[in-house]
């Protein structure tokens, strides 16, 4: 069975600041792992995604995230936060490439002080 | 290309009435997920469509939820009756490429 866990269910950082927003997972299986962001009113949208390629993965907007085998961890980071980051960041794995069955985290909301 | 379309965006009903939701999904895309989000909690599958066949639904709570899929084009997901638990944010999502998931805005349903 496939479990994510995302630590902190709200983050705050000043704009320019680093974001780091956590995930671990559990997989009986090489994972395949995502992150996904949720403006408001909007609907889900792709930030980037680990299908056991390069470890170090680059998304959109300037994030990007690190598989870490050993640490089960698939960690969001940023360098410098901008007001328009603001949103709901959700990590999920996917057991299988081809089975697009996603498991989801409860979230991370995070918000830019200016 | 117009993506994933979701109506009504939010739905307020009594506990026991009929509700259902309805998707469009992207033109051309045969998959078609639905995914619900309790308050607070984590987004959870309920079930995938291959055009209009049920590839996978081991995730609908239980049988007061009926999901279709017309012709392979639109899908309805109907709840009756309608129960306080069944609050939360349904998404539904369309693909045609493996890892290709566009996700509607979502319909809040609010059951009073």
């Amino acid at each position: 069975a496939q479990s994510v866990t995302q630590l902190g269910s709200h983050v705050s950082v000043s704009e320019g600041a680093l974001v780091l927003l956590r995930c671990n997972y559990s997989s009986s299986v090489p994972p395949y792992l995502f992150w996904y962001v949720q403006y408001p009113n909007q609907g889900l949208q792709l930030l980037l995604k680990y299908t056991s390629a390069a470890t170090l993965v680059k998304g959109i907007n300037g994030f990007e995230a690190e598989f870490k085998k050993s640490e089960t961890s698939f960690h969001l980071t940023k360098p410098s936060a901008h007001m328009s980051d603001a949103a709901e960041y959700f990590c999920a794995v996917s057991p299988y490439f081809g089975n697009e069955k996603l498991t989801f985290g409860t979230g991370t909301r995070l918000t830019i002080i200016p | 290309e117009a993506g994933v379309t979701q109506f009504p965006s939010h739905s307020v009903i009594e506990k026991g009435q009929t509700v259902t939701l309805r998707c469009d999904p992207i033109s051309g895309h045969d998959n078609l997920y639905w995914y619900r989000r309790v308050m607070g909690k984590e987004i959870k599958f309920l079930l995938h469509f291959v055009k209009e066949s049920k590839q996978d639904e081991s995730g609908m709570p239980n049988n007061r939820f009926l999901a279709e899929r017309t012709g392979g084009t639109y899908s309805t997901l109907k709840v009756q009756p309608a129960e306080l638990e069944d609050s939360g944010v349904y998404f539904c999502a369309s693909s045609q490429a493996v890892w290709g998931y566009t996700f509607g805005s979502g319909t809040r349903l609010t059951v009073v």
